[in-house]
């Protein structure tokens, strides 16, 4: 099992470009995750997916889109990015339901100029 | 889903027992406590939760007070790589949970040889 894995590991873009950030995960879990975190401060969730083709919002939605074709790929797409949403990006999944455990991906780190 | 309050740094001695309070006092009756911890910039990494009783696992044991409204996460021999900043979250479960975790700051553990 490789987990969840997000690819990029690193990127920097220019102010206006767009550019979609990769996750995956091998658990067949149903409910997948997007959350950034900026320095020193904890998560914030961006958006969320209960499964294949349903999405919903979370705390920090604006700036960002997200589909969900399939149960194993969550990508989150950056559409016009800007200085505020330089961060480090991290994809989770997990079974259903609030008491099972989070399985979170090492994050893209992304810094926009 | 309830608040948590943590103290946002604590030390402790490498070999000996770290105690990390969280306090939860609104605290529902379906409401988990979680802890999870984020080693140095990589994604978060699920401890343990409880709902009422005691729990032990590998990493830690959590310390659910009777009336639910604080918890504690022990370590019960810190080493060096214990060093992180760990999070108490509380989350529902019920027909409508979606699993999200909102993080705070967490508390920043600083384990000294």
């Amino acid at each position: 099992n490789a987990g969840v894995t997000q690819t990029p590991k690193f990127r920097i873009l220019k102010i206006g470009q767009s550019m979609t950030l990769q996750c995956a995960q091998d658990m067949n879990h149903n409910y997948m995750y997007w959350y950034r975190q900026d320095p020193g401060m904890g998560l914030k969730l961006i958006y969320y997916s209960v499964g294949a083709g349903i999405t919903d919002k979370g705390e920090v939605p604006n700036g960002y889109n997200v589909s969900r074709s399939t149960t194993e790929d969550f990508p989150l797409r950056l559409e016009l990015a800007a200085p505020s949403q330089t961060s480090v990006y991290f994809c989770a999944s997990s079974t259903s339901g609030a008491r099972y455990e989070q399985f979170f991906g090492p994050g893209t780190r992304l810094t926009v100029l | 889903d309830a608040k948590t309050t943590q103290p946002p740094s604590m030390d402790c001695a490498e070999g000996r027992a770290a105690n990390l309070p969280c306090n939860h006092s609104t605290i529902s009756g379906n409401e988990y406590v979680y802890w999870y911890r984020q080693i140095h910039s990589q994604g978060p990494q699920y401890i343990i939760h409880g709902l009422k009783n005691n729990e032990t696992n590998e990493m830690a044991s959590l310390i659910i007070t009777e009336d639910r409204k604080s918890s504690t996460l022990i370590l019960p021999h810190a080493t060096l790589r214990d060093t992180a900043v760990y999070y108490c979250i509380v989350r529902v479960e019920g027909s409508s949970n979606t699993g999200k975790l909102i993080f705070g700051q967490g508390t920043t553990l600083q384990v000294k040889p």
